[in-house]
């Protein structure tokens, strides 16, 4: 059985940092290419960014709204995939859901207020 | 710029059929696309893909109710015998040029 699950999340300020994980089983982790999601409250699903397998170079690319400022990488060893999120904005408030193209964890909510 | 558009909302009765549509962007015809169930307080569950070929992968455990299609620039996500537990949010997505795009979700209420 494939599961996905996150911790990490909580309530920061705003300019702190936070640094999410997920813990994958049920499947091959290494050769996966994984995805972190987000869901405002109330609204609908965002793509975060994304991280190839080391296969296939290993690499990451994020969306407009995080890039420079949000980080994704990944423990093979330990099937773990990681979010840093620095420089965390009001607006980053989500829960956060680590995916593949199939399979999607049950999230960690972020909460950045003053 | 490839944007995906969901009607924001959809009903339909108990027992019945539904369509859901999401529309590939202008010059974005050939797209696969893939769709995701998210019920009320609750995370997403993939159902399925529809392939620029026409094939299909589902999910496990998605029952033959829920079948895609498309026509040219359209996707559908048809829902057949409704059920109470099929009211949900349904987001399409597909892949761009190394990012994933979702579209805006459209609520489904089973009347």
């Amino acid at each position: 059985e494939v599961q996905l699950v996150e911790s990490g999340g909580g309530l920061v300020k705003p300019g702190e940092s936070l640094r999410l994980s997920c813990a994958a089983s049920g499947f091959s982790f290494s050769n996966a290419w994984m995805n972190w999601v987000r869901q405002a409250p109330g609204k609908g699903l965002e793509w975060v960014g994304r991280i190839k397998s080391i296969t296939d170079d290993g690499t990451a690319v994020y969306a407009a709204p995080v890039k420079d400022r949000f980080t994704i990488s990944r423990d093979d060893s330990k099937n773990t995939l990681f979010l840093q999120m620095d420089s965390l904005k009001v607006e980053d408030t989500a829960v956060y859901y680590c995916t593949t193209d199939r399979f999607w964890g049950q999230g960690t909510m972020v909460t950045v207020s003053s | 710029q490839l944007v995906l558009t969901q009607s924001p909302s959809a009903s339909a009765s108990l027992g019945a059929s539904v369509k859901l549509t999401c529309t590939l962007s202008s010059g974005h015809s050939s797209y696969a696309i893939a769709w995701h169930q998210q019920q009320p307080e609750k995370g997403p569950r993939y159902l399925m893909k529809l392939n620029t070929d026409g094939s299909q992968r589902k999910g496990d455990g998605i029952p033959d109710r829920f079948s895609a299609s498309s026509s040219g620039a359209e996707h559908y996500l048809t829902i057949s015998s409704l059920q109470s537990e099929d009211e949900a949010d349904y987001y399409c997505q597909t892949w761009g040029t190394g990012v994933k795009v979702f579209g805006g979700g459209t609520k489904l209420t089973v009347l």
